[in-house]
């Protein structure tokens, strides 16, 4: 089973600065990891996946990159609406598909 | 619209069974796999399973924790997934939630709780 061991588990940022959140596998996934977010209460969102691929409707300033083991999600110019918690989930190498412990990002 | 709808949740207790229902509208269902997640309190996504379409044999594939204690299934001429889940324990509590594919999850569901307490 491939573990994913994402960081920080929570980054505090001010509205419109720019938040940088990493995913770690324990072996090489390629180019298979997916990014979504999630609020309270609600079910989680597709933002990007194949990496760096932005999922139907997704804003520019969300973007994504790295391969192999190591993954950034970066979102530029954070609105309110962006403080949630991300998920990285690889596909990889499965069953079973497996997500990171999620970051949190928070107002700062 | 795609939307998906999951229902059959609630308090069990340890030991019986419940059946999920996950209803879909807004897509041909027969093209697509479908995917089951759960989310305990307060913690991270768990991958539970997904079923494969008919066109790639309907194969179904299960985390280790739940193996030989829940089923998924789907029915294509009502567009509905299930996840039939017996022998429930304790840590099995948390919101349920199936999505549209099987290895990236485009489309959720609103999500349905399960308590599993005496």
């Amino acid at each position: 089973e491939i573990l994913m061991t994402q960081s920080p588990a929570t980054l505090s940022v001010s509205p419109g600065e720019r938040a940088t959140l990493s995913c770690r596998a324990s072996q090489s996934v390629a180019g298979s990891i997916a990014w979504y977010q999630q609020k309270p209460g609600q079910a989680p969102r597709l933002l990007i996946y194949s990496a760096s691929t932005r999922a139907t409707g997704i804003p520019a300033r969300f973007s994504g990159s790295g391969s192999g083991t190591e993954f950034t999600l970066t979102i530029t110019g954070l609105e309110s609406e962006d403080f949630a918690v991300y998920y990285c989930q690889q596909y990889n190498n499965w069953p079973p598909l497996t997500f990171g412990g999620g970051t949190k990002v928070e107002i700062k | 619209e795609v939307q998906l709808v999951e229902s059959g949740g609630g308090l069990v207790q340890p030991g019986r069974s419940l059946r999920l229902s996950c209803t879909t509208v807004g897509f041909t269902f027969g093209d697509y796999a479908m995917s089951w997640f759960r989310q305990a309190p307060g913690k991270g996504l768990e991958w539970v399973g997904f079923i494969r379409n008919k066109a790639y044999g309907g194969t179904i594939e299960y985390a280790a924790s739940v193996k030989g204690r829940f089923t998924i299934s789907r029915d294509d001429s009502k567009n509905i997934a299930y996840l039939q889940m017996n022998r429930l324990k304790a840590e099995d509590t948390g919101v349920y939630y199936c999505s549209r594919d099987e290895l990236i999850s485009s489309y959720w569901g609103q999500g349905t709780l399960v308590t599993v307490s005496s």
